[in-house]
């Protein structure tokens, strides 16, 4: 089955600053790879996903990257806000199988004003 | 209400207790989920049901008992339960189990506590 390697565990940066967090993945039928963001107490939410047919995706502050040759993703945060602080799980889907998303161990960002 | 809810938020047992965690979604989807978030854990898949069928069991202890009655309602039965089962239990609905329309909606879990 599918195996998601997330990093760091742990990221800590200032306001203003841009944040990355690393995926990848083990299985190259893969085809679709979601990011959940999970603020303390709270659900996980969709916050942005990307298609193996496509390289790069943005929407305002955040984006994401899909190296497909080499199993990759990346979630990418440009100028950080207190607000933004929350725990991120990044998760990839097979197209055959059972289409379930395994899920990343998740990655506590923390921004500092 | 609108999305997908759960009772009850908290909920705090014995090991020799029968409890039942409830989900509800109000999104017209088809597929539903049980999850378990530990501590330092990836999200655990324990249960996916599709059009009330279950499709998936991932190896959970029959001391989760989890039922479906219709689409839009999905029930996890607990009884004789140990410590480490103490954890964030999620439920999550999606339009599709598979195809483009498989985004996933969590509720807000129920924070479960073995004594």
């Amino acid at each position: 089955g599918e195996n998601v390697e997330q990093h760091p565990s742990t990221l800590s940066v200032q306001e203003g600053d841009s944040a990355v967090i690393k995926c990848t993945y083990s299985d190259s039928a893969s085809n679709y790879f979601p990011w959940y963001k999970q603020e303390l107490g709270k659900r996980p939410q969709l916050i942005i996903d990307i298609r193996s047919n496509v390289g790069e995706k943005k929407d305002q502050r955040i984006a994401v990257t899909l190296n497909k040759t080499a199993k990759h993703f990346s979630l990418h945060i440009t100028e950080t806000q207190p607000e933004d602080s929350a725990v991120y799980f990044c998760a990839a889907r097979e197209s055959g199988g059972s289409y379930i998303p395994t899920f990343g161990r998740g990655t506590s960002l923390i921004v500092h004003p | 209400e609108t999305g997908v809810t759960q009772t009850p938020r908290h909920l705090v047992m014995g090991m020799t207790n029968k409890k039942s965690l409830k989900c509800e979604q109000h999104l017209g989807h088809n597929a539903m989920y049980w999850y378990k978030q530990s501590a330092k854990k990836p999200l655990e898949l324990m249960f996916v049901y599709n059009f009330k069928e279950q499709t998936e069991n991932n190896s959970v202890p029959s001391r989760f008992s989890p039922e479906c009655p219709n689409s839009s309602h999905l029930f996890l039965h607990l009884h004789t339960l140990q410590p480490e089962d103490s954890a964030l239990y999620l439920c999550a609905s999606s339009q599709q189990l598979a195809g483009t329309d498989n985004e996933q909606f969590f509720g807000p879990g129920t924070r479960l506590t073995v004594l």
